[in-house]
């Protein structure tokens, strides 16, 4: 079956726009993930979701990250003012369950200049 | 808190080695869960092995093994006759009963030449 979804695969933007990055899950897992990683590191959490609602959120750096997921399925996270230090590849993951095996996405490269 | 520490950054072999990668972790809660991961040049995370901390049983995938120690908090991964494919980057990775949030390692890079 078709695995975890994200789009854009790549997007580029100005300083102090805003963005918006899509992640369509598997189908039928309740689980969403979202992490992002820097060059050289690995994936750091942002924020989980099981169904509708964020179940932790202590991951987004500021109040400029936000995600929803208003049907359980597809989640957007938003990212208002960017700066550079945003610039990095943003990962979706899904799980039938929380605490079950996390699928990941291919990612979204976001380039801030 | 919860920590992975793979202490090893870049490790390099010739094609039909075999290559142990460590994974050392920290944690405070008894139910917890630890994977692998491998992250190829094209740059999308692929699943390989989860483990639950009851189940020290070691496992055999293939060319792939695992090593649960929870005496030295350790979770190895070994590739037998290492292969050209195998090229990629390793992350350890764990999450708890308390969260499922992944902590992830800061990965090893593993070049194999033919």
């Amino acid at each position: 079956g078709a695995g975890v979804s994200q789009t854009p695969s790549n997007k580029v933007t100005e300083k102090g726009k805003y963005v918006e990055l899509r992640c369509d899950p598997i189908s039928g897992h309740t689980a969403l993930y979202w992490y992002r990683q820097s060059l050289g590191q690995g994936p750091e959490f942002l924020i989980y979701f099981q169904g509708t609602g964020a179940a932790d959120d202590s991951g987004l750096p500021n109040d400029r990250f936000f995600a929803v997921r208003p049907e359980g399925s597809v989640s957007t996270l938003k990212i208002q003012r960017t700066e550079r230090g945003d610039s990095a590849v943003y990962l979706c993951a899904s799980s039938f369950r929380v605490r079950e095996t996390q699928y990941f996405g291919p990612g979204t490269r976001l380039l801030v200049l | 808190a919860q920590k992975v520490t793979q202490a090893q950054t870049e490790i390099s072999v010739v094609e039909k080695e075999d290559v142990t990668l460590d994974c050392v972790y920290e944690t405070r809660d008894t139910t917890y869960y630890l994977f692998w991961y491998k992250q190829p040049p094209s740059g999308e995370l692929v699943f390989l092995i989860r483990r639950n901390s009851f189940d020290e049983q070691n496992e055999i995938s293939g060319r792939y093994s695992w090593n649960f120690q929870k005496s030295t908090s350790s979770f190895n991964f070994t590739i037998t006759a290492s292969q050209v494919v195998d090229s990629a980057v390793y992350f350890c990775a764990l999450t708890t009963g308390a969260n499922s949030k992944l902590t992830f390692g800061k990965g090893i890079t593993l070049s194999v030449r033919p």
